[in-house]
């Protein structure tokens, strides 16, 4: 069985530009959310998508948004790149309902900001 | 202060050792709890799923929560040096909150040789 996909693994981009990431869940599961990795911050919470709807966003700026289609993958998009968003960047996929929270991660997106 | 916490380490073992690694919360709607193992420059792997309080094994791991002291620990059985990684806890509330799991901060573990 497949496991979570992101694409791509690496990114350079420049501060004001935009990014978009993708992450190809595991098949079956409708439930894809976004963490940022960082060594001062550890995994923080960026938003959780469930059939097409966001369900759930953490505390952080407008600049970061995301959509899921209806294979269930999703993409993330941060606009007006600034430096401190230099991360790793990782999907998680899970069923999504049931209660069950057992979450899967991707491989992660490298993103430097230059 | 945080919702878990996670002393960072670095823990180093001896080949063959117990490890004990844990994690405390402040939020008693915390009902699913598990822990990943990452290693640098890769994704978070799931080890350990467990929901309520109570113990799992698998393997030469071992999971066990106890609510009533907001506590769970990772034991790891004769440990060897591949275990060397930073493991992560993480807890979810359930389906009322969605599915966003809070994570600790990490550990980060060597085993040596």
């Amino acid at each position: 069985k497949a496991g979570v996909t992101q694409t791509p693994r690496y990114l350079i981009k420049t501060r004001g530009q935009q990014v978009t990431l993708s992450c190809s869940p595991i098949s079956g599961h409708r439930s894809v959310s976004w963490y940022q990795q960082t060594p001062g911050q550890g995994l923080q919470f960026l938003f959780e998508y469930f059939s097409e709807t966001q369900r759930n966003k953490g505390n952080f700026p407008g600049r970061f948004s995301g959509r899921q289609f209806s294979n269930s993958r999703s993409e993330m998009n941060v606009s007006t790149l600034e430096l401190g968003d230099s991360a790793l960047y990782l999907c998680a996929s899970s069923l999504g309902h049931g209660g069950s929270t057992e979450a899967f991660f991707g491989q992660g997106t490298r993103l430097t900001v230059v | 202060q945080k919702e878990v916490e996670q002393d960072p380490g670095p823990l180093s073992v001896p080949e063959g050792a117990i490890v004990s690694l844990n994690c405390t919360y402040s939020n008693s709607a915390f009902q699913y709890f598990m822990w990943y193992r990452q290693y640098s420059r890769k994704g978070p792997e799931l080890l350990m799923y467990t929901y309520s309080s109570g113990n799992k094994e698998d393997g030469r791991f071992t999971a066990q929560v106890d609510k009533s002291s907001k506590y769970i620990s990772l034991f790891i059985r004769d440990s060897q040096p591949s275990d060397s990684a930073t493991y992560l806890c993480a807890m979810s509330a359930g389906v009322d909150s969605s599915y966003k799991l809070i994570f600790g901060s990490g550990t980060r573990l060597l085993v040596r040789p």
